[in-house]
């Protein structure tokens, strides 16, 4: 089926350790972001592609990293895991035409 | 830059009542303006979204808000809420002149309905 997909759905880290989120999408949008969802503070950008090579951040990019090779693919890594990065992670690409479409996010546990 | 305002992290309503969910947004260019709904332990769900074409929208599941420029406001409501509406729901923005890059959301309101 047509979207984005986001692997893994789960994950478990140890402080320091790191690792990337994968994010897929196979409509051909041009734009994709990176979202984080923690209670009571909503959904807050981590980072966001406005087209294959062209990334920036969004509210809350410390800790992560982004790149954009292609215009599918849109991982987000983590350098070093801490506590406070614990949260649920939200992958989306849009287009103008498209609007937006989300994964199905990844639960993200730093121990 | 862009911000979203809902009133009411929760709001508690019986079977059959109306739902009303508050979102104020501020912009400082026009805006294009988002409800989505959370399930539990799931993803997010498009209700409806304003893209500067008629000011009153209507969504799934029976749902409908209207842009008000005048109040900067963009209000979900529903004449008859079910059981089924139980979740919670979130209110965004995006910059019109910017188009679809990124949203910005609100920090969302639970509704919880009663029988």
């Amino acid at each position: 089926n047509a979207g984005v997909t986001q692997t893994p759905k789960f994950q478990v880290l140890k402080t320091g350790q790191s690792m990337t989120l994968q994010c897929a999408q196979d409509m051909n949008h041009e734009y994709m972001s990176w979202y984080r969802q923690d209670p009571g503070m909503g959904l807050r950008l981590i980072h966001y592609s406005v087209g294959a090579g062209i990334t920036d951040q969004g509210e809350v990019p410390n800790g992560y990293n982004v790149s954009r090779s292609t215009t599918e693919d849109f991982p987000l890594r983590l350098l070093s895991a801490a506590p406070s990065q614990t949260s649920v992670y939200f992958c989306a690409s849009s287009s103008l035409d498209y609007g937006y479409t989300f994964g199905s996010g990844t639960r993200l546990t730093v121990v | 830059a862009q911000s979203v305002t809902q009133l009411g992290s929760h709001v508690s309503v019986s079977e059959g009542a109306l739902v009303l969910l508050r979102c104020n947004y501020s912009s400082s260019v026009p805006p294009y303006l988002f409800w989505y709904v959370q399930y539990p332990n799931q993803g997010l769900q498009l209700l409806l979204k304003y893209t500067s074409a008629a000011t009153l929208v209507k969504g799934i599941n029976g749902f409908e808000a209207e842009f008000k420029k005048s109040e900067t406001s963009f209000h979900l409501t529903k004449p008859s809420a079910h059981m089924s509406d139980a979740a919670e729901y979130f209110c965004a923005v995006s910059a019109m002149n910017t188009g679809f890059q990124k949203l910005v959301f609100g920090t969302g309101t639970r509704l919880l309905v009663s029988p």
